[in-house]
C-alpha cells in the first residue's frame, strides 16, 4: 500500500531532550517536506527536500534540522526542544520535484513539558 | 502579509444546502493552487490542483475553480460525510518550492 508513515504518533518528552520523528515513504516520491499544525495558525512548513541531499527551509525552521540521505526517508531532529515546539507534525511527499499533489502521513503529536 | 486567506473561518450547511468556501491569494506568477481536505486528527488529503484562470475541477460534489485573484470550492447539495476543514494551498513566488497554506475552512453539514 502506498502511504507516507511517521513514528512515533504520540510523543511527550522534556525540555532539552533531543528527539527524532522519522518519516518513510514507499513511492519513490521525490519531493518531501515536514508541516506543524497549531490552532489559529493553520498548517505552516518548517523544512522540504526536493531530493537526496538537498533540503531547504520553509516558514518556520527555526530549531529544527532535517537530513535526506536516502530517498524514502526524511527524519525531523529537535535538538533541544521547548514548549513552543508542542504541536500536531505531518510529514508529506510528492511525486514531482515540488510541492504538487502531497501525500501526508497520519501525523505525530508532540508535547514539551 | 498573508498570500493566502480563506473564507469563513466556519460554515454550517444543512444537508442538501449548496454554498461555496473562497481562497484568495496574492503571489505573483502562481505556479499551481491546491485544495486539500482534512478529516480531524489526520493528515490532510489532496483534492485538486488548478494552474490557470478559468480552469475547473470536479470531483463527486466538490467543484473548484481559478480566476486570477481567488479560488471558490462549490459544494453541491452536501452531505454530513462532507464535513471537514478545507485547505487551499500556494506555492511562493517563482522558484521558490515552499508552500503556504491558508488557515481553512471548517464545513459542518448537519443532516
Amino acid at each position: 500500500e502506498a502511504q507516507v508513515t511517521q513514528n512515533p504518533r504520540y510523543l511527550i518528552t522534556v525540555t532539552g531532550k533531543k528527539l527524532t520523528v522519522t518519516c518513510s515513504q514507499n513511492m519513490n516520491h521525490e519531493y518531501m517536506s515536514w508541516y506543524r499544525q497549531d490552532p489559529g495558525l493553520g498548517l505552516r512548513q518548517i523544512y522540504y527536500s526536493m531530493n537526496v541531499e538537498v533540503t531547504d527551509k520553509g516558514d518556520v525552521p527555526e530549531g529544527y534540522k532535517v537530513s535526506r540521505k536516502e530517498k524514502r526517508n526524511f527524519p525531523l531532529i529537535l535538538e533541544s526542544p521547548s514548549p513552543n515546539q508542542t504541536s500536531l507534525y505531518f510529514c508529506a511527499s510528492s511525486l514531482m520535484a515540488g510541492p504538487w499533489e502531497q501525500y501526508f502521513g497520519p501525523g505525530t503529536r508532540l508535547t514539551v513539558t | 502579509e498573508d498570500q493566502v486567506t480563506q473564507s469563513p473561518e466556519a460554515l454550517r450547511l444543512q444537508e442538501g444546502e449548496s454554498s461555496s468556501l473562497n481562497c484568495s491569494y496574492t503571489v505573483s506568477g502562481l505556479r499551481g493552487l491546491f485544495w486539500y481536505r482534512q478529516d480531524p486528527g489526520k493528515g490532510p488529503e489532496f483534492l485538486f490542483t488548478l494552474y490557470s484562470a478559468g480552469e475547473e475541477k470536479e470531483k463527486e460534489r466538490l467543484k473548484a475553480t481559478l480566476t486570477k485573484k481567488e479560488s471558490f470550492l462549490h459544494i453541491t447539495a452536501p452531505k454530513p460525510e462532507d464535513s471537514a476543514t478545507y485547505l487551499c494551498a500556494v506555492p511562493l513566488g517563482a522558484g521558490s518550492y515552499q508552500l503556504t497554506f491558508g488557515k481553512g475552512t471548517k464545513l459542518s453539514v448537519i443532516p
